[in-house]
């Protein structure tokens, strides 16, 4: 019983390089969400998807691309990464819209150098 | 847009009782969550609330007022183990796409001790 699995755990970039991190999850829910979290700021959503094939624009989107060419699925790229992408991302999903709890994966700890 | 607003931490002592307050202005409102989330893990959710009223679950209750855009979560019995930060969250109205976004407050550091 996976739940909500993020790859990788950790990882150090150059600025300038790409990555993509990964979520998947195994409960066969609609809804989709990166957020990053940082000290002072809490969690804030980067881009959400309602379903298998849409995505969509959160609070903070500038820097970062997503997909969700498969339902399980939701990947988040950076093409060109820069110091202030440093923080802690966190992958999260809900069954629909009117479902009360969104369960949250480990969390992918990223620092830009 | 939402603004979310909660204590940055607080401590309280052991067997004791404590609230963590959360005010919020929105522009749509379907829902305050709280979350409890310890160091270098990820959140869990604790509570809901959509209608007006207290909400308990175990030693945790949540309360919510929509018309003055306030809400607290109480734990009672502290134990060493709810040292943790709380996050209040709304989520919005949803509509067209909507999505059911969460938006989260700062959080609330909570340190308890003996």
């Amino acid at each position: 019983n996976a739940g909500v699995t993020q790859t990788p755990k950790f990882r150090v970039l150059k600025t300038g390089q790409s990555m993509t991190l990964l979520c998947a999850q195994d409960m066969n829910h609609e809804y989709m969400y990166w957020y990053r979290q940082d000290p002072g700021m809490g969690l804030r959503l980067i881009h959400y998807s309602v379903g298998e094939g849409t995505t969509a624009k959160g609070e903070v989107p500038d820097g970062y691309n997503v997909s969700r060419l498969k339902k399980q699925n939701f990947l988040l790229g950076l093409e060109s990464a820069a110091p202030s992408q440093t923080s802690v991302y966190f992958c999260a999903s809900s069954r629909d819209r009117v479902t009360i709890e969104a369960f949250f994966g480990q969390g992918t700890r990223l620092t830009v150098v | 847009g939402q603004n979310i607003d909660q204590p940055t931490e607080m401590t309280a002592t052991e067997g004791a009782i404590v609230q963590i307050n959360c005010t919020y202005q929105t522009s749509g409102f379907n829902g305050l969550f709280w979350y409890q989330q310890h160091a270098g893990e990820a959140p869990t959710f604790l509570s809901y609330n959509v209608l007006d009223g207290l909400e308990e679950k175990g030693r945790f209750s949540s309360f919510l007022s929509r018309s003055k855009g306030y809400s607290y979560l109480l734990l009672k019995e502290l134990q060493m183990k709810d040292s943790a930060s709380y996050l209040c969250a709304v989520r919005d109205g949803g509509g067209a796409g909507g999505g059911n976004k969460l938006t989260f407050g700062t959080g609330t550091q909570l340190k308890v001790e003996l």
